[in-house]
């Protein structure tokens, strides 16, 4: 089963709100992923956490703090968005890297998000 | 800065015909390349990964690897409409890092 669930589905928040989206796998997998994409263009990578470790942050803003509670779930906690803000927010797992190889990720459906 | 390039298209192939779509990418030390194919308004779904020179066929798909010239394409055999959507190649840093650089995808049309 290679399924990464998220929620919401999608998300209206205002500029001054506090929310968080939720990601969650039972692959057994060690890393897992944010990035966010807009229309048009290839996902863009926010963090990374490895053996529930933030290992890569792609220096993101703080209005977003990702968090890794245990090895299934991802967390992003979303604060003072902005507009620019609004995308698909798309989370991925895979098994961690063999070595120099790195192995193949599993994207969620993702969420909708739309900052007003 | 290393950069994955692939041709935006789109690229429109008749129902049944062999869609080519190519990838090339800058960082000569990666070890693994994928393609994602993403429907417009869903999220990428991996069709497809290859780690070593040479071809790897799944059904319909065939992912091609060159690692001395630094390309990595994705056949489809047999195109349907159904394959309409955005073909995105992705390839790791190198160094170990869990870290994939996508390339600004192409977007294919069958048409009947």
């Amino acid at each position: 089963d290679t399924e990464v669930t998220q929620t919401p589905k999608h998300l209206v928040m205002g500029m001054t709100n506090k929310k968080s989206l939720k990601c969650e796998q039972h692959m057994g997998h060690r890393a897992m992923y944010w990035y966010k994409q807009k229309a048009k263009k290839p996902p863009e990578l926010m963090f990374v956490y490895s053996y529930e470790k933030l290992s890569i942050n792609e220096s993101v803003p703080s209005r977003f703090s990702p968090e890794c509670p245990n090895s299934s779930l991802l967390n992003l906690h979303l604060h003072a968005l902005q507009p620019e803000d609004s995308a698909l927010y798309l989370c991925a797992s895979s098994a961690d890297r063999s070595g120099l190889v790195i192995n193949e990720q599993y994207f969620g459906p993702g969420t909708r998000l739309t900052v007003t | 800065q290393k950069e994955v390039e692939q041709n935006s298209g789109p690229l429109s192939v008749p129902e049944g015909a062999i869609a080519s779509l190519n990838c090339t990418y800058s960082d000569r030390g990666s070890q693994s390349f994928f393609w994602y194919r993403q429907y417009s308004g869903k999220s990428p779904e991996l069709i497809m990964f290859i780690y070593s020179n040479g071809d790897k066929e799944d059904g319909r798909f065939t992912a091609q690897l060159n690692k001395a010239s630094q390309y990595v394409s994705l056949l489809i055999r047999d195109s349907q409409p159904s394959d309409s959507a955005t073909y995105l190649c992705a390839v790791p840093v190198s160094g170990g890092y869990n870290k994939l650089i996508f390339g600004a995808g192409t977007r294919l049309a069958v048409h009947p």
